[in-house]
């Protein structure tokens, strides 16, 4: 069974630019969740979405958004780049979208992402 | 607001000993509480839960304990491993989300 796939795995941007990050869960998973990881703050909750409607949301600015597709794929964005986004941007797949329902909630190797 | 936390940044154990991470809550709420580990180069992975009825729950040469009076939440690693050298986070849902502590880096010595 695969794990939870995440592309790119490295990615340089400029201020100012945008980019998109990529998520495929484990197969029959319909909860995908995002992470910003960071030394400061930390693991992050940016959002989560289960059958393509967005379930929660953290506190990121709105230059962070998501989507799901009817496959369960996800994707984030992030718009108008800033130098503190340079993060690890982590995914976790599980199969229902209430934490403590489901305890297996697998996580992605994430996406380095450097902004310069 | 919202702060689940550890105590120590950096924890140092010797190979054969016993590891104890510690974790500290705020939210008296928190009713689901999970240990994640993560090695380099990797996502978390998932090591143990407990819920907020239980005091105590044990797993593989893991053993999560739970002090909701203190609002305190304890990882012990018996029998510590190289392959136990990784950053551990405590981490609380609520409100249908995850949030998660700073993490605590496991060092094994020799």
């Amino acid at each position: 069974k695969a794990g939870v796939t995440q592309t790119p795995r490295y990615l340089i941007k400029t201020r100012g630019q945008q980019v998109t990050l990529s998520c495929s869960p484990i197969s029959g998973h319909r909860s995908v969740s995002w992470y910003q990881q960071t030394p400061g703050q930390g693991l992050q909750f940016l959002f989560e979405y289960f059958s393509e409607t967005q379930r929660n949301k953290g506190n990121f600015p709105g230059r962070f958004s998501g989507r799901q597709f009817s496959n369960s794929r996800s994707e984030m964005n992030v718009s108008t780049l800033e130098l503190g986004d340079s993060a690890l941007y982590l995914c976790a797949s599980s199969l229902t979208w209430r934490a403590e329902w489901n305890t297996e909630a697998f996580f992605g190797q994430g996406t380095r992402l450097t902004v310069v | 607001g919202e702060s689940v936390g550890l105590h120590l940044p950096t924890l140092s154990v010797q190979e054969g000993d016993n590891s104890i991470i510690n974790c500290a809550y705020s939210n008296s709420a928190s009713d689901y509480f999970i240990w994640y580990k993560q090695e380099s180069g990797k996502g978390p992975q998932f090591i143990i839960d407990i819920r907020s009825n239980m005091d105590k729950r044990q797993g593989q040469r893991v053993t999560v304990l739970l002090n909701k009076t203190v609002k305190h939440l304890s990882l012990q690693i018996a029998a510590t491993q190289p392959g136990d050298s990784a950053v551990y986070f405590c981490a609380d849902s609520r409100d249908d989300k995850i949030i998660f502590g700073k993490g605590t880096r496991l060092h094994i010595l020799p």
